[in-house]
């Protein structure tokens, strides 16, 4: 079995500052992850993913996340806020043990202050 | 280019009344899937499709019901549409478990 929690759905920072998304997940079997991202009133696209290559992913936008098994956790990071990044972000894992099914988090909405 | 799409992209239709909302892709995934999002509980997955005729149950399969007939079409079918049924509906393909899923751009379904 496998399941996602996102803490917080909600985040608020201001323009310029650090943006800090927290993805947790359980898996019996080692995960795939990945982040999407989900503009107003558009489908979700892929941000980045990590299919157990480098621990450090970098995403498009500037976004990047590291994978630490030893904390089950897959957050995402941003040094730098700006305004076009205001959005819903899901986290999702699936597992290498053969199914297709991946699992969602719930969705962080972050909100740039300028 | 590469795409999902769905339609119709907004519905308004009343409690009974049979829907059919079209899913194609052009990538020649094998797998397809049905979400649908909901204020404060993200998305949930109601049915999927490994391969032509090879479907199954998501985690809110009720009241719906799919086909794969062709490997492109992924149609999501609501026999009886009730009102708990007005939801912002995603089909999305993968090549795999690996890969990562493309959606469609949604289509927001009201049943009055």
């Amino acid at each position: 079995a496998q399941s996602v929690t996102q803490l917080g759905s909600h985040v608020s920072v201001s323009e310029g500052a650090l943006v800090l998304l927290r993805c947790n997940y359980s898996s019996s079997v080692p995960p795939y992850l990945f982040w999407y991202v989900q503009y107003p009133n558009q489908g979700l696209q892929l941000l980045l993913k990590y299919t157990s290559a480098a621990t450090l992913v970098k995403g498009i936008n500037g976004f990047e996340a590291e994978f630490k098994k030893s904390e089950t956790s897959f957050h995402l990071t941003k040094p730098s806020a700006h305004m076009s990044d205001a959005a819903e972000y899901f986290c999702a894992v699936t597992s290498s043990g053969g199914s297709y099914i991946p699992t969602f988090g719930r969705g962080t909405s972050l909100i740039v202050h300028p | 280019e590469a795409q999902v799409t769905q339609n119709p992209r907004y519905l308004i239709t009343v409690t009974g009344k049979k829907l059919t909302v079209t899913c194609s892709q052009n990538m020649n995934h094998e797998y397809m899937s049905w979400y649908r999002q909901d204020p404060g509980l993200g998305l949930r997955q109601i049915y999927y499709s490994m391969n032509v005729e090879v479907t199954d149950k998501g985690d809110v399969p009720e009241g719906y019901k799919v086909s794969r007939k062709e490997k492109r079409n992924f149609p999501l079918i609501l026999e009886s549409p009730s009102p708990n049924q007005t939801s912002l509906y995603f089909c999305a393909s993968s090549v795999g478990f690996t890969g990562e899923l493309f959606f469609g751009e949604g289509s927001r379904l009201t049943v009055l």
